[in-house]
């Protein structure tokens, strides 16, 4: 069974940084691109980032490139999202996605609970 | 960038209702389209990819069609656990975007 776990989001401060993980099992890890959906209280879902299973490509949502930085560490099944220059729009769940291919297409076959970012002062 | 917009913001419907939602895109997507249904509280979960293959584990009460632009999602009889928010998808390897979504809410 695939099981995604995230970790580390809490209260920060604007301009502040916070380090998400997405600790995955249940499947080849090293075999799929994986991504950061996020959703903001009572809103949609936005795609935030995604990467390939050798991290060989990667891509960001206009919204956050710049200031987010996506990363894999597939001897752990590990997944991270390093946040800098947090702004108050940030506030949301983030969900840990596995896609359903080894490159970036965004089809998101499994997710994780999610873990809250709240960014204000 | 391709607009998704999904229709009707909210459903109301009773059990054993026949249920279509609609999803168009502002441009063709050919079949690259995905709903997801996302109970509160709860992570979105996938139900159906490329226009109307069903994933596997989901109801076959639950289909999909569609092409190019247009696309509906049918519940042929609505269960009670089917009262969600359902969000469809374009996706391809370069972009994607969500849908705003299609809350279906009892009657």
């Amino acid at each position: 069974e695939v099981q995604l776990v995230e970790s580390g989001g809490g209260l920060v401060r604007p301009g502040r940084s916070l380090r998400l993980s997405c600790a995955a099992s249940g499947f080849n890890f090293d075999g799929y691109a994986m991504h950061w959906v996020r959703q903001a209280p009572g809103k949609g879902l936005e795609w935030v980032s995604g990467i390939s299973w050798n991290s060989g490509s990667i891509d960001y949502a206009d919204s956050v490139k710049g200031r987010f930085t996506i990363s894999r560490d597939n001897a752990k099944n590990s997944l991270y999202l390093q946040m800098n220059s947090l702004r108050d729009e940030d506030t949301a769940l983030y969900y840990c996605a596995k896609a359903s291919t080894w490159d970036l297409l965004r089809l998101f076959d499994n997710w994780g609970q999610g873990t809250l970012v709240t960014v204000s002062s | 960038d391709i607009q998704m917009t999904q229709s009707p913001s909210t459903l109301s419907a009773s059990v054993g209702d026949r249920v279509i939602l609609t999803c168009r895109a502002s441009q063709s997507i050919t079949s690259w389209l995905a709903w997801y249904q996302q109970k509160p509280g709860k992570a979105p979960k996938l139900l159906i990819y490329k226009a109307s293959t069903l994933e596997i584990g989901v109801p076959s009460r639950f289909s999909g069609s569609g092409s190019g632009t247009e696309f509906t999602l049918t519940i042929s009889s609505l269960q009670p656990d089917d009262f969600a928010t359902y969000y469809c998808q374009q996706y391809n390897t370069y972009s994607q975007a969500f849908g705003q979504g299609t809350r279906v809410e009892i009657k």
